[in-house]
């Protein structure tokens, strides 16, 4: 069954760095796209990234881009989202998901990332 | 990229029908048939309820259908029960440089 469990968050002051990291499991990793959305404590869904199977092509929201970058390492199966110059804002929970081919759509939990001095 | 407009909350008795609607571009929603919804629970990752406008993955119930108009899509609950309460999502793909852009939600209250 695919599995994706994400880690690295926690608290960060403003300006500062953290990196997010997602395992998967369950499926062929290399072979599948895969996406960075996140949740504002109490606000909706905002799509942050998405980085194709190979990692040839890469897309970002503007409210990101330029401070964060996606990566994968198909070796280890694990995606990851570099995020430099937090702000305020950027405080949410960081869900990874797999979401092609449709519709077999799957999320992980999420990590809590809370930038606050 | 703005978000795609939905009305912050709907409400229904059980058994009757709601419709949440979701307003885009011709760069987005109008533009691809690619809209989803999502349906979340509090605490919960979301959970795909239609794809490619109006497909229902398998396990969804029926009671759940989608469309479009132009900018503007739509999803439809029907028979309205009690776990149905949850927040809303649409989501489009965007020609913009971006790929993808969600919906403000909306919060579905069964009274």
């Amino acid at each position: 069954q695919v599995q994706l469990v994400e880690s690295g968050g926690g608290v960060v002051q403003p300006g500062g760095s953290l990196r997010l990291s997602c395992a998967a499991s369950g499926f062929t990793f290399s072979s599948y796209g895969m996406h960075w959305v996140r949740q504002a404590p109490g606000k909706g869904l905002e799509w942050v990234a998405f980085i194709r199977y190979d990692g040839s092509n890469k897309y970002y929201a503007d409210s990101v881009k330029g401070r964060f970058t996606i990566s994968r390492d198909n070796s280890k199966n694990t995606l990851y989202l570099q995020m430099n110059s937090l702000r305020a804002e950027d405080t949410a929970v960081y869900y990874c998901a797999k979401r092609d081919p449709r519709p077999n759509d799957y999320w992980g939990q999420g990590t809590l990332v809370t930038v606050s001095s | 990229q703005s978000a795609l407009t939905q009305p912050a909350s709907v409400s229904g008795s059980p058994g009757q029908s709601i419709t949440i609607s979701c307003t885009g571009t011709s760069s987005d929603v109008g533009g691809y048939n690619y809209v989803s919804w999502y349906q979340q629970h509090p605490g919960k990752a979301p959970k795909l309820m239609i794809y490619d406008v109006s497909n229902r993955p398998s396990g969804v119930s029926n009671r759940f259908s989608g469309s479009k108009s132009g900018n503007t899509a739509s999803l439809t609950i029907s028979g309205l029960q009690a776990e149905d309460e949850a927040d809303y999502y649409c989501s489009s793909y965007t020609s913009s440089s971006t790929l993808e852009v969600f919906g403000g939600g909306t919060k579905l209250t069964v009274l």
